[in-house]
């Protein structure tokens, strides 16, 4: 089974409104970390927001936020008033107790003016 | 350094030959990866380290990858007799400093002709 899931390969999503990028997780360690990243056309990863499986509120950085719904094995990605320059690859991770961070197949975001 | 720094950040090489790929981390990180990233796919786990020795190298695909960190900073992914189906972009990453995230270099881009 895949460790994390991201259904969405493509999203549009209209310059200063809100968007969702969906990822879902499987593990059965009680304690993992969940990562966002962002991959602009340039290449380099940029780590975005992090939320622990211990952590009871939900993880915000700026205009991102992460819905963690940890009985559904979810952890959204929430953009609020949506940019230019937001148009990238997303990558969802996860962290188990091996360390080293597992990732989705990845969501582009595609922000129209 | 500010960031982590990779070399070469392109590499064309010819079948059947070796490469070697630089990481310099952050300085002070403790732990180091080495990812493998095809075209429209997520980042692929290689290799970690904890200080000079490999936690994890389970991601390794065979004999002819091979990584070291000798002084526990700089570290070389190692590749022999190169196939076509090496060619990616290999992303080097380091964590430390008591922070859940991993920082990413630029990557390489490895092309096998």
């Amino acid at each position: 089974a895949q460790k994390i899931t991201q259904t969405q390969p493509g999203m549009f999503v209209q310059e200063k409104e809100a968007v969702t990028l969906d990822c879902t997780y499987d593990t059965s360690d009680q304690s993992y970390g969940l990562f966002w990243y962002k991959q602009p056309s340039s290449g380099e990863m940029i780590f975005l927001i992090y939320q622990g499986s211990y952590d009871e509120q939900n993880a915000t950085e700026g205009r991102y936020s992460l819905n963690f719904q940890k009985a559904r094995k979810s952890a959204n990605l929430v953009i609020s008033a949506s940019q230019l320059g937001d148009s990238a690859m997303y990558f969802c991770a996860m962290r188990e107790a091996g360390n080293m961070l597992t990732f989705g197949g990845g969501t582009r975001l595609m922000v129209k003016p | 350094g500010a960031g982590v720094s990779q070399t070469p950040s392109n590499k064309v090489t010819e079948k059947g030959k070796y490469v070697e790929l630089r990481c310099d981390p952050i300085s002070g990180h403790t732990a180091l990866y080495w990812y493998r990233q095809s075209l429209g796919q997520g980042p692929e786990f290689l290799i970690y380290f904890q200080g000079t020795g490999a936690a994890d190298d389970s991601g390794l695909p065979n004999d002819r990858f091979f990584a070291v960190r000798p002084e526990g900073s700089v570290s070389t992914l190692k590749i022999q007799r190169t196939e076509r189906g090496d060619s990616a972009v290999y992303l080097c990453a380091s964590s430390g400093g008591g922070r859940p995230e991993a920082f990413f270099g630029q990557g390489t881009r490895l092309t096998v002709v």
